[in-house]
């Protein structure tokens, strides 16, 4: 499969606890973008990188959120003292600067619960 | 006005139907414009790119009216497998920003 793969698929966590999340873009795409999407409403977009330059952050993403992309390959989402309102499908995206529509390909998600 | 608005849906139609979905947004700077498919708690997926001059894929047209900052999506002869929320996304600066999506059932 060489689609956008994401792990964990679903993570469960208590309140004030961090997570990490992975994403594993199409290979040799060189921009990766993070959103975020709760019930009933299309994502919203977090933060995306070219490269490993994260060139762009959502005023959505507070300072309990960081993002990188160490290598310009995968990218990891971190979310410190996790609050219930961050309970999300986490969805992870990546586009190629060859293609002049910058078509971005989107991977399954990680759902995250927050207890 | 928000950036991008969806018809609200939802849509119930029969096998065969054709069936319409709009899209305005409100940044004229947009440059590309997207129909993604999602299907129940699963992630989107690419359907179709919507190019200036309108484009068809089997069963699948996508307009554009930049005049009017609008985009469509039209399925015809409607199949229980296009049963999904459908999401409109404009991109602007790389990023995309969706509309609600509007949910699609096709009935037997």
């Amino acid at each position: 499969d060489t689609g956008v793969s994401q792990d964990p698929r679903h993570k469960i966590t208590k309140r004030g606890q961090n997570v990490t999340f992975r994403c594993d873009p199409i290979s040799e795409h060189n921009r990766l973008y993070w959103y975020r999407q709760t019930l009933g409403q299309g994502p919203e977009f977090l933060t995306y990188f070219q490269n490993e330059a994260q060139l762009e952050k959502s005023r959505l993403l507070s300072d309990r959120f960081s993002a990188e992309r160490p290598k310009g390959s995968f990218s990891t989402l971190e979310i410190q003292r996790t609050e219930q309102g961050d309970s999300a499908m986490y969805l992870c995206a990546s586009s190629t600067f060859a293609s002049s529509y910058n078509e971005q390909f989107f991977g399954p998600g990680t759902r995250l619960t927050v207890l | 006005r928000k950036e991008v608005e969806q018809d609200p849906g939802p849509f119930n139609v029969p096998e065969g139907a054709t069936v319409a979905f709009n899209c305005t947004y409100s940044n004229s700077a947009s440059q590309s414009f997207f129909w993604y498919r999602q299907d129940c708690r699963k992630e989107p997926k690419l359907l179709m790119s919507v190019y200036s001059s309108g484009n068809e894929d089997g069963r699948f047209t996508a307009q554009l009216n930049r005049a009017s900052q609008y985009i469509s999506l039209l399925i015809r002869d409607s199949k229980l497998s296009d049963s999904a929320t459908y999401l409109c996304a404009i991109e602007g600066d790389y990023k995309l920003t969706f509309g609600k999506g509007t949910l699609l059932t096709v009935n037997p």
